[in-house]
């Protein structure tokens, strides 16, 4: 089944404790992108990734790494949470170029930092 | 900066009612537009989307959208809602050829229907 799959789905920690949501997928996808979405602001982009080893920031990378090492995994890294990073974070990925922009969506993942 | 807004937060239907859910664009350029929508719980899924072609979109369950270019518009439409339509509408927009395949996504519509 052609899916995108993040770990952990829900995750409490606390302020400066280092942090890794995992995301992968099984499409083949050249990109991938990371989105953080909190009410009334719809989803940000937080950092996208068009092949591996090529990442560039979106809206709002502040507070975030990213890295491509293989195709299929874009993990996100918080280096040092802060409460507000406090949101539901989704990775997407989808074929790229020009002929493509349909994004799949992973389930989410609920994070809280106090 | 292209930005994407969504003026109705939320919207109360009744089952059977008309359902219209605006969506406005800032971009002058070459624009691919998107409807996602998200269920209680889960993740978002493509209701549709318009790259080219005939403005008239239509989608899976029953929606359509128009893009009217005049009104930077890609409002979406279904001639009657179900209350298993209940779910937040995303609006989202892509600069085509731009970098990065990036989606600008409006704030959203929650939509509750009645049953």
């Amino acid at each position: 089944e052609a899916q995108v799959t993040q770990n952990p789905r829900y995750l409490i920690t606390v302020t400066g404790k280092k942090l890794t949501v995992t995301c992968s997928q099984n499409m083949n996808h050249e990109y991938m992108s990371w989105y953080r979405q909190d009410p009334g602001l719809g989803l940000r982009q937080i950092y996208y990734s068009m092949n591996v080893e090529v990442t560039d920031k979106g809206d709002v990378p502040e507070g975030y790494k990213v890295s491509r090492k293989e195709k299929r995994n874009f993990p996100l890294i918080l280096e040092s949470p802060s409460p507000n990073q406090t949101s539901l974070y989704f990775c997407a990925s989808s074929l790229g170029g020009a002929s493509s922009y349909e994004q799949y969506f992973g389930p989410g993942t609920r994070l809280t930092v106090t | 900066a292209q930005s994407v807004s969504q003026h109705n937060h939320h919207v109360i239907l009744s089952e059977a009612a008309s359902l219209e859910l605006g969506c406005n664009y800032s971009y002058g350029g070459t624009v691919n537009l998107f409807w996602y929508v998200q269920y209680p719980g889960q993740h978002l899924q493509l209701l549709l989307k318009y790259f080219s072609g005939d403005p008239l979109v239509k989608g899976i369950k029953g929606f359509e959208a128009e893009f009217i270019k005049s009104k930077f518009s890609f409002n979406l439409r279904k001639p009657s809602v179900q209350w298993s339509d209940t779910a937040e509408y995303f609006c989202a927009v892509n600069a085509g050829g731009n970098a990065g395949n990036m989606l600008t996504f409006g704030g959203g519509t929650r939509l509750m229907v009645k049953p």
